[in-house]
């Protein structure tokens, strides 16, 4: 079993619509939940971070953690074509510098 | 801005070549990665520096090597590419503490193909 889980997608919806992502993992040091975004033969860019359990939400984006269930989430509003791209989550526990990426989820949005 | 480059984004080698990855930050990080990222695997480390000279071996180092000699350079070495080493190839940057957040900034990538 992979310690980070995500659903590769691709993951179609119509613009405006609300999107949820989705990651699972077993390590319960994990401490540190990152999305990425990454564009196509683009490098990942990093669009939210969050620390232990909570909410955390920059502009359409917001990022959940629910660490009881080992599960993290983003969810984009009001979504754009220019939201199209590959969806990565990453967490790294305390006192390590190894981050654990998920496979990421490919995302389409319709104009 | 932290930028991290990458000096070549597309190179084609062939079996037994040697090759070089460059990667330069710009923002006095500790921490560099290198990782390859292929479809259904995602982001494996390769090798990581968290410091000048030092290296640590990551989940997949077998086939490379790594040299960090000044703070702001890590390069990657393939001493004989082999055509499984067809990727595209990441390196990453991060502040050194390893209890805050440190999000990893991502180069564009090098997409290499060995024939």
């Amino acid at each position: 079993q992979k310690e980070v889980e995500q659903d590769p997608g691709p993951l179609s919806v119509p613009e405006g619509a609300i999107v949820s992502l989705n990651c699972t993992y077993s390590n319960s040091a994990f401490q540190y939940f990152m999305w990425y975004r990454q564009y196509s033969r683009k490098g990942p860019e990093l669009l939210m971070y969050t620390y232990s359990s909570g909410n955390k939400e920059d502009g359409r984006f917001t990022a959940q953690v629910d660490k009881s269930s080992k599960y993290i989430s983003l969810f984009i509003r009001d979504s754009q074509p220019s939201d199209s791209a590959t969806y990565l989550c990453a967490m790294r526990a305390s006192g390590t510098y190894k981050y654990i990426f998920g496979t990421g989820t490919r995302l389409k949005v319709l104009a | 801005d932290v930028k991290v480059t990458q000096s070549s984004r597309y190179l084609v080698k062939r079996t037994g070549e040697k090759v070089f990855l460059e990667c330069v930050q710009d923002m006095d990080h500790e921490n560099m990665f290198w990782y390859r990222q292929d479809p259904g695997l995602g982001l494996r480390l390769i090798y990581f520096s968290y410091d000048v000279k030092m290296k640590e071996k990551g989940d997949i180092p077998e086939g490379y090597s790594v040299s960090r000699e000044k703070k702001e350079r890590f390069s990657l070495i393939l001493e004989s590419a082999s055509t499984n080493q067809t990727s595209m190839y990441l390196c990453a940057s991060s502040f050194g503490a390893q209890g805050g957040a440190n999000v990893l900034t991502f180069g564009a990538g090098s997409r290499l193909t060995v024939l």
